[in-house]
Order: structure tokens, then sequence, then C-alpha cells
């Protein structure tokens, strides 16, 4: 079965810094990874996707993130965080097979100080 | 304008009194599925349809059933709701199963007292 662990529940940074979220996951074969983002009151949103390929995806809303096999790793970065960043953001993987369904992360809360 | 709506966006209710939360999609999704947020423990799967007529347990699935009768509607029903179930419930929909985006809905946020 697959798992993701977020190993940060709260970041804070300052805007105009940049910011790295971290991502794990436990998968036995070529997973599909994802980030979405919730804003407080608000449903999840997709930020990027991972399938297959190059292994640096890019999304929307100046964010991106790389995947690394031999780390299990698919982090999400921004060079330049805006105070609009404030959100919980979750990273999921999917799992090829009768569900397909997507395992999600506890999510990391992420604060901006003006 | 294509979206995920559910209803009631907020529940709150008694012990034992049966609930449907609705579930609908405009974009002709073929998979919809329905997620519990719970502080802490992130989303979990409760309950997921692959079509119409087609669905199949998630990681949660207790207390719990589903419905899938039209292509664009998915209802999750609490047939005598606890108050272990008072979370925050999120429908989402995907063309497919192979993990085109998932849009979710607002969410709806259940308390059962």
């Amino acid at each position: 079965a697959q798992s993701v662990t977020q190993p940060d529940i709260h970041i804070t940074v300052s805007e105009g810094a940049s910011l790295e979220l971290r991502c794990n996951y436990s998968y036995g074969a070529t997973p599909y990874l994802f980030w979405y983002v919730q804003s407080p009151g608000q449903g999840l949103q997709l930020l990027l996707k991972y399938f297959s390929g190059d292994t640096l995806v890019q999304g929307i809303k100046g964010f991106e993130a790389e995947f690394k096999r031999s780390q299990s790793s698919f982090n999400l970065r921004k060079p330049s965080v805006h105070w609009s960043d404030a959100a919980e953001y979750f990273c999921a993987v999917g799992a090829q097979g009768s569900n397909y369904k997507l395992t999600f992360g506890k999510g990391t809360l992420l604060t901006v100080n003006p | 304008e294509a979206q995920v709506t559910q209803n009631p966006r907020y529940l709150i209710t008694v012990t034992g009194k049966k609930l449907t939360v609705t579930c609908s999609q405009n974009m002709n999704h073929e998979y919809m599925s329905w997620y519990r947020q719970d502080p802490g423990l992130g989303l979990r799967q409760i309950y997921y349809s692959m079509n119409v007529e087609v669905t199949d347990k998630g990681d949660v699935p207790e207390g719990y059933k589903v419905s899938r009768k039209e292509k664009r509607n998915f209802p999750l029903i609490l047939e005598s709701p606890s108050p272990n179930q008072t979370s925050l419930y999120f429908c989402a929909s995907s063309l497919t199963i192979s993990y085109n985006e998932q849009f979710f809905g607002p969410g709806t946020r259940l308390t059962v007292l």
C-alpha cells in the first residue's frame, strides 16, 4: 500500500523568501504524484502533478516540484513567496490498479509573515 | 463553469438522524470520490465510483453509503450518524480513473451532536 509523509506540520516564512515543502512517499512502482493547496475555507486545488518524463514539473502560481526516485521525494518549491500563498499544502500519491485512489499526506500549513 | 458542487455546505445534526450530502459535477467525469478531512489526519477516501452503478469502498467506509445512478451525481448517505463522523467532507471528480486532475468540491462541514 502506498503512503505519504509530509515531515513539516507547520512552516513560517517571510514574504519574498524562498520555500520548500517536503514530501516523501512509499510505493513499490512508479508513482503518480500530486501537490494540492487548500486555502482557508476552500476546497483543494491542484498545483502540479508528475506522471512520467521530466522530473522537474512546473505548476500554477509559480510553484515547481522535483521528483527524486532515489530519495522517494517530491518536494514543492517556490523562489519567492507571496502573502497569498498562505494555505495548507497536501502531497498525494496515486496507485495503479483497480482503485487508482489518491493517498494524501497530513498536510503542511504555511504561514507567511509580512 | 466547470465545477463540483456539494450541498449542504454546513450541517449540524443529531446522532441517528439519517442524512444525505449531495455531490454533483457538470464535467461529464467518470470517476467520483468522497473524502473526509480531519485535523492531523489529512484526507482519507471513504468511497469512490468509477462510473454509473460502479462503486467501491475506500479506506474509511464504515458508517457511510453511496450510490451512482447518474453520471453527474454521487450522494453520500449517513444512515445513522454518530459523533465520530463529525468532519469536513469533500467530493471530487476526474475525467477518468487514470489520474487526470481531480476537481474538488467546496466541502461540507458536518457536526453530529
